[in-house]
This record gives structure tokens, C-alpha cells and sequence, in this order.
């Protein structure tokens, strides 16, 4: 049974381009949330899809945006680009009737580096 | 307002020993407050939570204490072993007025133990 996986693993962009992640959610899960953990710091909740519908956002602009496939997978985009988006981004996964901690299991991230 | 931190940035301990990991909340109206490890290029790896109503619980060589009246958790590890060696982060886990539950973590604890 796989976990949840993220790709690509790591990504150079320059700024002000646009780049485009993705996550598929273990086995069963139909929940995905986004994070972004700066480099020394804890995660932080960027948005979270069910139903391919975006139920809730952190405090992130509208350069981040999400998309959530009917098989469940997700993509996250950011627009234009800036130094500061270079992070870990993370991708969890849930099932929405079992919404309690030990359910929610963590890709192991892709490294965004904006140069 | 969110916020979850913790007292010490780095922790190092002799191997055998018992490592404490504190943490300071402020939101007290989460339902879970959890321990993440995670190891480096990893994602977050769920160790164990509390809900809100208790005050101890115990796994595997682990145990977490919730004081609510100071708005404080803690991670013991016993007979800490050079595997324990990572970043610990705290969260807490609720509902949002949008329904859906979040992740609010802390900024990390980094433990290196020595042989």
C-alpha cells in the first residue's frame, strides 16, 4: 500500500516563473492539504481540497493555488514566483470522516528553490 | 491568534538517557495536540497525540503531558536511542469555522543524540 507521494522531489525556478506540484494521497484518503515549511521552521497550512472543492486556506496569496482530480491527487501551482517561496512543500493526506491526527500521513515533500 | 512554539531550539543528549522536548500553546479551543518527528528529507511523522480532556498518555518509549492551565505540552523519550535523532515540532489539531480541521505547528526542537 503506497503512502502518499509527491513529485518532483526537488525543482530550481527562477523568479517570477510558475511552477506546479503534485501529490497523489494514500490508498483510501479523498483529503489532500498543502504546507509549506520554510528552511528551520515548522510547517505551514497553505489550503486543503475535498471533493475537488477547496475547503479551507491559510494565510497564503492567491499566487497559491490548488486543484484536486476526481481520482483525488492534487496539484499545487504558484504564480510568479519569489525568493521567498523557496521551501519544502508538503502534501498530507485524510479521509474526511476519520478527521483525527494519526490518520493524517505526510508526503515526504518537494524542495522548491527560487533563484 | 495561532501560535505554537517551543521553549528550545536544539536539544543533545547522551544515548540511554531521557530526553524532555517542551512546547508553549495558545490556542485552547484545539482538540488534539500532537508530536511530529521528522527526520531530514522526510515529511512529518506522526509520534503521538493527547486530546484536550486528558492530561498523560503513554506510547512506545514515548509519553506526552498536557498542562492546560499553563498552555504547555511536553514529549518524554525514554532511553533515548541515536534513531530519536531529529526534529521534533509540536501541533495542535482542530476545527475551523469553514468545518474542515487544521494543522497549527510549532517551530521545532531538534534533538541529536550522542553515542
Amino acid at each position: 500500500d503506497a503512502g502518499v507521494t509527491q513529485s518532483p522531489t526537488h525543482l530550481i525556478k527562477t523568479r517570477g516563473q510558475q511552477v506546479t506540484l503534485r501529490c497523489s494521497p494514500k490508498s483510501g484518503h479523498d483529503t489532500v492539504s498543502w504546507y509549506q515549511q520554510a528552511l528551520g521552521q515548522g510547517p505551514q497550512f497553505i489550503f486543503q481540497y475535498y471533493e475537488e472543492e477547496e475547503r479551507q486556506r491559510g494565510n497564503f496569496p492567491d499566487r497559491f493555488s490548488g486543484h484536486q482530480f476526481p481520482n483525488y491527487s492534487s496539484e499545487l501551482n504558484v504564480n510568479a514566483l519569489l525568493l521567498g517561496d523557496s521551501a519544502l512543500y508538503l502534501c498530507a493526506s485524510s479521509l474526511v470522516n476519520n478527521p483525527v491526527p494519526n490518520e493524517q500521513f505526510f508526503g515526504p515533500g518537494t524542495r522548491l528553490t527560487v533563484l | 491568534g495561532e501560535s505554537v512554539g517551543l521553549h528550545l531550539p536544539t536539544l543533545s543528549v547522551q544515548e540511554g538517557d531521557n530526553s524532555i522536548i517542551n512546547c508553549a500553546y495558545s490556542n485552547s479551543a484545539s482538540d488534539y495536540f500532537i508530536w511530529y518527528k521528522q527526520e531530514s528529507g522526510k515529511g512529518p511523522q506522526f509520534i503521538i497525540d493527547i486530546r484536550s480532556n486528558m492530561d498523560k498518555r503513554q506510547g512506545q518509549r514515548v509519553t506526552v503531558l498536557l498542562n492546560k492551565t499553563v498552555k504547555h505540552l511536553s514529549l518524554q523519550i525514554a532511553a533515548t536511542q541515536p534513531g530519536d535523532s531529529a526534529v521534533y515540532f509540536c501541533a495542535e489539531y482542530g476545527p475551523t469555522q469553514g468545518g474542515s480541521e487544521k494543522l497549527v505547528f510549532g517551530k521545532g526542537t531538534k534533538l541529536t543524540v550522542n553515542p
